[in-house]
Formats: C-alpha cells, structure tokens, sequence
C-alpha cells in the first residue's frame, strides 16, 4: 500500500513570499490532516477535513494560510505572506476514518525555511 | 489550551524495559490515545493505540488508568533502533474536541 505522498520535500523563501505544499492522502482515507511541527515541539494540527469539508481549523492562521482539499482525495496547504516564525516541518496524514479513533498515516513532511 | 505533557528525555540500555508516561488531564471522553514514534526527518509513525485498560501488540503495550488521564508506552526490550522521540496524541476538550500531540519524549538508547 501507498503511503502519504507529499511534495516538495524541502523548500526555502524569503519572508512576505508566498509558499504551497502539496499532500497526496493514502488511497480510500476520508480523513485528511496538515500538521505544523516547529523544531523541538510536537506536531500541530492546523487542520482537518473529513472528505470534502473541514472538521477543525480552530489553529490555522487564516490571515495568511489557506488550504483546500479537492474532490476529497488531494490537498494543498498554502502560507500568503510567510514570516520568519512559519519555519517549520509541515506533516500531512491520513486516516480511513473519524480522526479520534482511527489511526493516522504521516508522510515525510515538508521542511519550510523562511529567511 | 491544556497541555499533554512528557518527559522531555529518558535514557536506557539495550535490553531493557523502558516506560514512558504521557498526562493528559483533559481528555475528551470518546477518544483514543495514540502513541507514534517520530525519526529524524522522517513523519510520525504509529506504535499502539487504546482506550482504557491494557493493549498489547508485537512491538509495545499501553497502560491507561481508569479515570484515563495519564497513559504508559511500555517497550519491553528496547535496542538501538528504538532511539527516536516519542509522541502520544489524545483528544483534549475545551473549547472544541482538539487533536493535540504531547510534547515527546527523546529515548536514547546505548549499548
């Protein structure tokens, strides 16, 4: 089985630059997660969405990230402007189904670097 | 938000059992508690996962208290390879159900 696919694997802007991740989910996962993970802390979750729509974007920073998740298989998280402080691994994960249940498959992350 | 709070660091010896405690005095009453171990560079990935009571599987078992507000990562033999950070991921209430990583646990493992 496919893992979680994510893409590109690292990545370096300038600040008030403008970034996108990519996240290809494992095959058949209703449940789609993007992740913050700032060196020496634990993940974060930014958001969730169960197939098409969003369960959970209580910690995203709307002012300048966005994401989608299109015909809820594939999804793009998107940072407008980037500051210093968005340096971080960005994690995407799937799971088959309900996110406080099922377990959750990470890809290798997208490590952002912003000077 | 409340914290899930972990050791910062443990270290053992290969062979031994190692347990590794995560408090998580709020969590919400339908969730799972999910521990993943973490490489450098590389995405988290699942150890165990349960919801009350005691879970075994070939690689770890975890031990949930009944009022499950604290949770054990038991490895039982740990070698080399088991050095890595080490995350549980619960569910916490207030102000919404939110999915919240521990703060991890760095294992070093020595011969």
């Amino acid at each position: 089985e496919a893992g979680v696919a994510q893409s590109p694997r690292y990545k370096i802007i300038e600040k008030r630059q403008s970034v996108a991740f990519w996240c290809n989910p494992i095959s058949g996962h209703a449940t789609l997660y993007w992740y913050q993970q700032i060196l020496g802390q634990g993940p974060k979750l930014l958001i969730q969405f169960q197939n098409n729509g969003v369960v959970d974007d209580s910690q995203l920073p709307k002012d300048r990230f966005s994401a989608e998740r299109l015909k809820g298989v594939d999804s793009t998280l998107k940072i407008q402007p980037a500051k210093l402080e968005d340096s971080a691994v960005y994690l995407c994960a799937s799971s088959l189904g309900g996110p406080h249940t099922d377990t959750q498959y990470f890809g290798p992350g997208t490590r952002l670097t912003v000077l | 938000l409340a914290k899930t709070t972990q050791p910062i660091s443990m270290d053992s010896y290969e062979g031994q059992e190692v347990n590794i405690t995560c408090s998580h005095n709020n969590i919400a009453t339908n969730d799972y508690i999910t521990w993943y171990q973490q490489f450098p560079s590389q995405g988290p990935r699942f150890i165990i996962q349960g919801y009350k009571t005691k879970v075994t599987n070939e690689v770890a078992s975890l031990f949930i208290p009944a009022d499950r507000k604290s949770s054990t990562l038991s490895l039982p033999r740990v070698s080399l390879s088991d050095t890595a950070v080490y995350y549980c991921l619960v569910g916490i209430t207030g102000g919404g159900n939110k999915l919240t990583f521990g703060t991890g646990t760095q294992l070093k493992v020595e011969l």
